[in-house]
């Protein structure tokens, strides 16, 4: 079956760096997305991996390993509006995105 | 500019009457998504269309239907909404980039609906 697999939840301290795993097996891959949903609202587009290695963006990072089916979300110099849930999603070989339960992450002063 | 629009925001409906939800879109773009989401849990697609082509997926109850009249507008229905059908309710858009894959989806804001 298809899975994603990521932390329930994290903490972090504002101004640090956090780092969201997620680990995933679909039936075909066309690339793994990462957004960002705070309480109530829809999700919004962070990045997008289809091939190895690191993408940055900002203050965010996105890491991809096809090999090992597996991506990071890395936050970097951490604000309290960080504060949300982070889906981590696949595009499976229909092209149909599988999503993850998401990682509530609470960023504490 | 709002690119994905869905109304109503908040929706309010008694146990067992029809409600119609609605999403537009000024992206032209060919793929449309209805979702279910309910609270710390991933978003569960109902319907995808691709153009005009509706995709049911298998597990969907009978209970939701939808239609798509033209490129812009997409409408969810509930035909008997139940106290488990209380939800967020997000749509969603991506276009087919022609062999380079389909692009990031874009969300409305979402419809929650409370049932009553």
């Amino acid at each position: 079956g298809q899975n994603i697999d990521q932390p329930t939840e994290m903490t972090a301290t504002e101004g640090a760096i956090v780092q969201i795993n997620c680990t995933y097996q679909t039936s075909g891959f066309n690339g793994l997305f990462w957004y960002q949903q705070h309480a109530g609202e829809a999700p919004t587009f962070l990045s997008y991996n289809v091939l190895d290695g690191l993408e940055e963006k900002g203050r965010f990072s996105s890491f991809l390993s096809r090999s090992k089916g597996y991506s990071y979300l890395l936050l970097k110099e951490l604000q309290m509006k960080d504060s949300a849930s982070y889906l981590c999603a696949c595009m499976d070989s229909n092209y149909q995105l599988i999503w993850g339960a998401g990682t509530k992450l609470i960023i504490k002063p | 500019d709002a690119m994905v629009i869905q109304n109503p925001r908040y929706q309010v409906t008694q146990f067992g009457k029809p409600v119609t939800l609605s999403c537009s879109q000024t992206l032209n773009h060919n793929v449309m998504y209805w979702y279910q989401q309910k609270s710390s849990q991933a978003p569960k697609l109902l319907f995808h269309y691709y153009d005009k082509d509706f995709n049911n997926e298998a597990d969907t109850p009978d209970n939701f239907q939808s239609r798509r009249p033209n490129t812009s507008f997409c409408f969810l229905d509930i035909r008997s909404p139940g106290l488990g059908d209380a939800a967020m309710y997000l749509c969603a858009t991506s276009r087919d980039g022609q062999g380079a894959g389909y692009t990031e989806a874009f969300f409305g804001q979402g419809t929650r609906l409370t049932v009553v």
